[in-house]
């Protein structure tokens, strides 16, 4: 079965590291997505891509970076990591055919712990 | 820019009733596309329901129905015949027509279900 994944599950670093958050996708989707989650705040659009090569900065991009060489990858990488940056990570996928079907799908998140 | 509103911070329901659960948006575009996902205690996005701006219908999925009152920029969830493991946080969330493009979530709500 098609599946989007994220590692590590959880990660604890410290201030100043740059750390890199994987999600990797078997739908074969065009769009990918990361948000982040904190409490009071819902999810947030961190970076998006809508194909290889393709990046785009969301509502909360400072900090943080993404490249999309293949379909399937989207890592989210923390340049230098602070402690405002401590949440959990969502990775999500859609496609783009048009229809109203092409829902956003998302990983089982990463947990990020800044200290 | 869109925007979602949801008012209630939480929310109980005895087991086998039904539940509304209040969405609002605000967006100047035209066409447009409305999200329901759930998130349970475990952490991962499940996405439970769609309405399209142009659906004349109100969308269904099993249990779940969204009450579309575009006038009004409602797009309430409705859980009929509660359950047990419908205990969780929902997101409410706007997006372009069918979501293959980036979503702007609520703050979410937290539904319990008393046995």
């Amino acid at each position: 079965d098609a599946e989007i994944t994220q590692s590590p599950r959880h990660k604890i670093t410290e201030t100043g590291r740059q750390v890199t958050l994987a999600c990797h996708q078997t739908w074969n989707h065009n769009n990918m997505f990361w948000y982040r989650q904190d409490l009071g705040h819902g999810l947030r659009l961190i970076h998006y891509s809508y194909g290889v090569q393709d990046t785009n900065k969301g509502e909360v991009s400072d900090g943080y970076s993404v490249s999309r060489s293949n379909t399937e990858d989207l890592p989210l990488t923390l340049e230098s990591a602070a402690s405002s940056q401590t949440s959990v990570y969502f990775c999500a996928s859609s496609d783009r055919t048009g229809k109203a079907t092409d829902t956003q799908y998302f990983g089982p998140g990463t947990r990020l712990t800044v200290l | 820019a869109q925007k979602i509103t949801q008012t209630q911070p939480g929310m109980f329901v005895q087991e086998k009733e039904a539940v509304t659960l209040d969405c609002t948006y605000d967006t100047s575009d035209q066409s447009y596309g409305l999200f329901w996902y759930k998130q349970p205690s475990s952490g991962e996005m499940i996405f439970l329901i769609y309405q399209g701006s142009y659906d004349e219908q109100n969308a269904t999925e099993g249990r779940y129905s969204l009450n579309f009152q575009k006038a009004r920029k409602s797009a309430n969830l409705v859980i009929s015949a509660s359950q047990l493991g419908d205990s969780a946080m929902y997101f409410c969330a706007i997006g372009t027509w069918g979501g293959s493009e980036k979503l702007v979530f609520g703050k979410g709500m937290k539904l319990t279900v008393n046995p």
